[in-house]
Parts: structure tokens; sequence; C-alpha cells
């Protein structure tokens, strides 16, 4: 059982590049999310999905954008990406909307924008 | 005021030890409360998870909730080597879901 997928874990970016994160659940949620996870800040919310065909805005949503492409799979994406971008990336998922005991992460993705 | 607080440590104690770790909350509306393990280079993985103000136990694990304080504890006995992670307490509530900053903690054999 895969659970939340992943990819890419680790990448470097130039500053102003994009790229796109991929996210898949096999676990029938309807809810899934991208963290992002910095020292000393805990995990904020960059964007979420509460059931398939929606998104919102989270915490922290500017210079990124997302698609819920099915009910497994939820991107992220940096048109143009920023240092202030270097992070570590959870995507999650869950039965319901901020459902606490029903979350699940990712194992993270290590990206770097020099 | 931040709506959650919780001290980042680091926290480092010797293996056996009794640990405590600790978080501070502002809104009202949370009614859920839970204790998250993130290991080096994993993502958090729920370890407790409660919903009224007093003790919850699991093998040498303790979540304390004090809704009147608004103030939640997790509690480690006989700590172990494996242990040593970073811990987030998270808040669920009106639709939100909050995490502390986590607390890291080693423990040391």
């Amino acid at each position: 059982n895969a659970g939340v997928t992943q990819t890419p874990k680790f990448q470097v970016l130039k500053t102003g590049q994009s790229m796109t994160l991929q996210c898949a659940q096999d676990m029938n949620h309807n809810s899934m999310y991208w963290y992002r996870q910095d020292p000393g800040m805990g995990l904020r919310l960059i964007y979420y999905s509460a059931s398939e065909g929606t998104t919102d805005k989270g915490e922290v949503p500017n210079g990124y954008n997302v698609s819920r492409l099915n009910k497994r799979e939820f991107s992220l994406r940096l048109e143009s990406a920023a240092p202030s971008q270097t992070s570590v990336y959870f995507c999650a998922s869950s039965e319901a909307p901020a459902s606490g005991n029903t979350i699940y992460f990712g194992e993270g993705s290590w990206l770097t924008v020099v | 005021q931040k709506e959650v607080e919780q001290d980042p440590g680091p926290l480092s104690v010797p293996e056996g030890a009794i640990v405590s770790l600790n978080c501070t909350y502002s809104n009202s509306a949370f009614q859920y409360f839970m204790w998250y393990r993130q290991y080096s280079r994993k993502g958090p993985e729920l370890l407790m998870y409660t919903y009224s103000s007093g003790n919850k136990e699991d093998g040498r694990f303790t979540a304390q909730v004090d809704k009147s304080s608004k103030y939640i504890s997790l509690f480690i006995r006989d700590s172990q080597p494996s242990d040593s992670a970073t811990y987030l307490c998270a808040f669920q509530g009106a639709q939100k879901l909050v995490f502390g900053q986590g607390t890291r903690l080693t423990i040391n054999p």
C-alpha cells in the first residue's frame, strides 16, 4: 500500500524556472493538500482541494498554482521559482476536509532554488 | 497572538527519561487535538488523537488536554533512542487544521 506518493524527491532549480510537483494517493481520499515546511515555521498550508473539482488557497499561496487532476492526483506548480521557495514540500490526503485523524503525508520533496 | 505556540527545542534527554512536550493555543473553536511524529527526511505520522480534556494513554505515550487553559501536552515514558524525531502538535476545528512549529527531540543512549 503506497499511501501518498510525491515526485520528485529532490530538485534544484534556477531562479525563474518553472516546475511541477506531482502527488498521487491510493486511499480513495476526498481531500488533498500541499504544505511547505521551513525551519522554525512548521507546516504551512499552500493550497488544498476539499474534494475532486475544487481547489482553495491556504496560508501561503503566492507564487504557486495547483491542479486537482482527478480524485487521486493533485499537482503543485511553481511558475517562476524564487529563492524564497526553497523548502521541503509535503503532499497529504485525508478522508474529509481538515480531518486530522485521517490525514496521511507523503515523504516530502526537497526543492532548492538558486 | 499566534493560534498555536510550540517550543521548537531542540530537546536532548538520556534514554529512559520522561519527556514532556507542550503546546498552547488561542482558538476556542479547536475541538480535536493531535500529536504527530516526524522522523528525519520523512513525512509526519499521526501519533495521538483526542477530543476531550483529560489524559489518553497509548503504551509509553500519554496525551493530555486542558481546554480551560488551552494547553496540550505529550508525555513519553521510558524514552528510547527510536523516539528521536520531531513532534508536532496539531489542532482541528472550524474547518481548519493548524500545526505547531514542531519540537526536535533527541534521546541519547
